[in-house]
């Protein structure tokens, strides 16, 4: 258990819905990534906060959104979701958001959009 | 040209095997590399992480980073059937925490 967590574990839903996947990081961790997993792209980043700022973008779509709360968990907002946004959702956190810290993954979100 | 490549697999050997699993990069500006392992229907998880070039050795796991030729490369010693998993090498690029290679898919036959 990576002290990573994720809500739903598995969501359903139909195109051109809107659904919010939720993280809370490990206790004392400041900041937050967002990753998709596919079987085609393999896992690619989509974002990542620190202590609630904004710090680095990846492949994020436009229809996607994100933001940290004070208490540091986050939510990852996808909206007009279309059959190809099916994949799983990971959440990962660390210490600082350093480039030589240890990411913790969380267990996932298996999004299917029918 | 990706940033890092990796051949899915899958990879399938009799247990105790000695196992090798590879990536290349592209950019030799890239100090740090990782090697995450990840069960069907979990998160990764962190297995090695080594710094620049040359071997790091931890239990039956070695992973190595050949700077020259961009080619980094995992060793399974003694494999086990609990090492069955997919396996993914990372390394962070410019703005981007980690990149990711598509990952190997390792079967351990008992």
């Amino acid at each position: 258990d990576s002290g990573v967590t994720q809500t739903p574990k598995h969501l359903i839903t139909a195109t051109g819905q809107r659904v919010t996947l939720r993280c809370s990081p490990r206790s004392g961790d400041l900041s937050v990534y967002w990753y998709q997993q596919s079987l085609d792209q393999g896992l690619q980043f989509l974002i990542q906060y620190y202590n609630g700022e904004e710090r680095a973008k990846g492949n994020i779509l436009e229809r996607f959104s994100a933001q940290q709360f004070p208490d540091l968990h986050s939510e990852l907002n996808l909206s007009s979701l279309e059959l190809g946004d099916s994949a799983l959702y990971f959440c990962a956190s660390s210490a600082r958001g350093l480039a030589d810290e240890t990411q913790y993954f969380g267990p996932g979100t298996r999004l299917l959009v029918l | 040209q990706k940033e890092v490549e990796q051949d899915p697999g899958p990879l399938s050997v009799p247990e105790g095997a000695i196992v090798s699993l590879n990536c290349t990069y592209s950019n030799s500006a890239f100090q740090y590399f990782m090697w995450y392992r990840q069960y069907s229907r979990k998160g990764p998880e962190l297995l090695m992480y080594t710094y620049s070039s040359g071997n790091k050795e931890d239990g039956r796991f070695t992973a190595q980073v050949d700077k020259s030729s961009k080619y980094i490369s995992l060793f399974i010693r003694d494999s086990q059937p609990s090492d069955s998993a997919t396996y993914l090498c990372a390394t962070p690029s410019g703005n981007t925490p980690l990149v990711f290679g598509k990952g190997t898919r390792l079967s351990v036959i008992a």
